[in-house]
């Protein structure tokens, strides 16, 4: 079954500092990655997947990801943190091929300090 | 487009009662999910619908639960009778054709409360 482990409930770094948000999965089929932000009282946002292209992934509000298949990972990276990313951040799997379920990750609480 | 639209945002209920959740999912797409978040369990699946058709329903938790989708444009969740460990918050969600990197756009979520 498919499934992703996010490291860290919660990272906290200072305003233009360096974020890495990790994420490591498990599928027993090429997977598809997505990373999901998610505000206070909002839905999720998708910021970026992973479709083979490529893999080194640019999403939304210059987050990046890179997909490691010999390390099965899939880090969230931005170079300078600013305080508007502050934010729950979910990592995702497809459940399969096809458009199917997306199976996540306990999410990783981003807290940027001025 | 006015994305996925849920109703209500918020539902306090008491234990027992039934409780009712609705989704209108973007026109044109034909997969509708609804998720549970919850802090112990995370987000999960409990049910989805492709064409209107309910695909997989293993998540439900119990017979308590159960979701319909009469036509493309809307869908509810219905738990009867509620209990206080159904407090959590539904996300619907509603994506576009059969690959498996379609994006899965959400809805803002209800969050529900059962006293």
């Amino acid at each position: 079954a498919q499934s992703v482990t996010q490291l860290g409930s919660h990272v906290s770094v200072s305003e233009g500092a360096l974020v890495l948000l990790r994420c490591n999965y498990s599928s027993s089929v090429p997977p598809y990655l997505f990373w999901y932000v998610q505000y206070p009282n909002q839905g999720l946002q998708l910021l970026l997947k992973y479709t083979s292209a490529a893999t080194l992934v640019k999403g939304i509000n210059g987050f990046e990801a890179e997909f490691k298949k010999s390390e099965t990972s899939f880090h969230l990276t931005k170079p300078s943190a600013h305080m508007s990313d502050a934010a729950e951040y979910f990592c995702a799997v497809t459940r399969g091929s096809g458009n199917t379920p997306l199976v996540f990750g306990k999410g990783t609480r981003l807290s940027v300090i001025a | 487009d006015a994305g996925v639209i849920q109703s209500p945002r918020h539902e306090v209920t008491e234990m027992g009662q039934e409780v009712t959740l609705r989704c209108k999912p973007i026109s044109g797409h034909d997969y509708l999910f609804w998720y549970r978040q919850t802090m112990m369990r995370g987000l999960e699946l409990l049910i989805y619908f492709n064409n209107n058709v309910p695909i997989d329903d293993s998540g439900m938790p119990e017979d308590r639960f159960s979701a319909k989708m009469p036509n493309a444009s809307f869908s509810t969740l219905k738990i009867q009778p509620s209990e206080p460990r159904d407090s959590a918050v539904y996300f619907c969600a509603s994506s576009f054709g059969a690959t498996s990197y379609n994006e899965q756009f959400f809805g803002p979520g209800t969050r529900l409360t059962v006293l």
